[in-house]
């Protein structure tokens, strides 16, 4: 089985500042995808950030870094330079995928809300 | 964006009444996924997909069930509605392991 635990119900930033939203999963599968999504108080689901569990660089996409330690078990977001539009909730999310069709199963994690102050 | 569509997008029912939730895609992606989101829960997994007629359960699966008898629509059934399923419901699609992409959400209320 696998799942996500995201210990931060709630973080406050600094408009400019950088953030980092914690992490952890656990799974007996050797590969597998974790995603991290953003959810503003308009409700849709906006996909943000994907590592796969075999690459060798962490991701990128603009602002949005993935700390990916392996070792640990954790898939930390780190946000830089925050603006007020970041102010939302965070879901990180794994995907462990082997040659079986059923285990193409997506799990969340239970979410950060994120506050970017002026 | 991924053209995906959930119908309807919100919804009062009563108590014991059968409910259907259409989730309509336009990518030809193989994988669907229905989850429930409530509040300190996160999203939840009811039922996914990984093909026409193949499903399977997700962690919180029971009052529900779902169809797919073509690639793009998946239904999700609540069979006989109860106040516990009072939710925002959300559909996924995917085809890479890279990616998943949602819906805009349907609010369901059962009173």
């Amino acid at each position: 089985a696998q799942k996500i635990t995201q210990t931060q119900p709630g973080m406050f930033v600094q408009e400019k500042e950088a953030v980092t939203l914690d992490c952890t999963y656990d799974t007996s599968d050797p590969s597998y995808g974790l995603f991290w999504y953003k959810q503003p108080s308009s409700g849709e689901m906006i996909f943000l950030i994907y590592q796969g569990s075999y690459d060798q660089q962490n991701a990128t996409e603009g602002r949005y870094s993935l700390n990916f330690q392996k070792a640990r078990k954790s898939a930390n977001l780190v946000i830089s330079a925050s603006q007020l539009g970041d102010s939302a909730m965070y879901f990180c999310a794994m995907r462990s995928f082997n040659s079986g069709g059923s285990n193409y199963k997506l799990t969340f994690g239970k979410g950060t809300l994120l506050t970017v102050n002026p | 964006d991924a053209g995906i569509t959930q119908s309807p997008r919100h919804k009062v029912t009563e108590t014991g009444t059968p409910v259907t939730l259409r989730c309509h895609q336009t990518e030809n992606h193989r994988y669907m996924y229905w989850y429930r989101q409530d509040p300190g829960h996160g999203l939840r997994l009811i039922h996914y997909s990984y093909g026409v007629k193949d499903t399977d359960k997700g962690e919180v699966s029971d009052g529900y069930s779902v169809s797919r008898s073509k690639t793009e629509d998946f239904l999700l059934t609540l069979e006989s509605a109860t106040s516990s399923q009072t939710s925002v419901y959300f559909c996924a699609i995917s085809e890479s392991h890279t990616e998943a992409f949602f819906g805009q959400g349907t609010r369901l209320t059962v009173v």
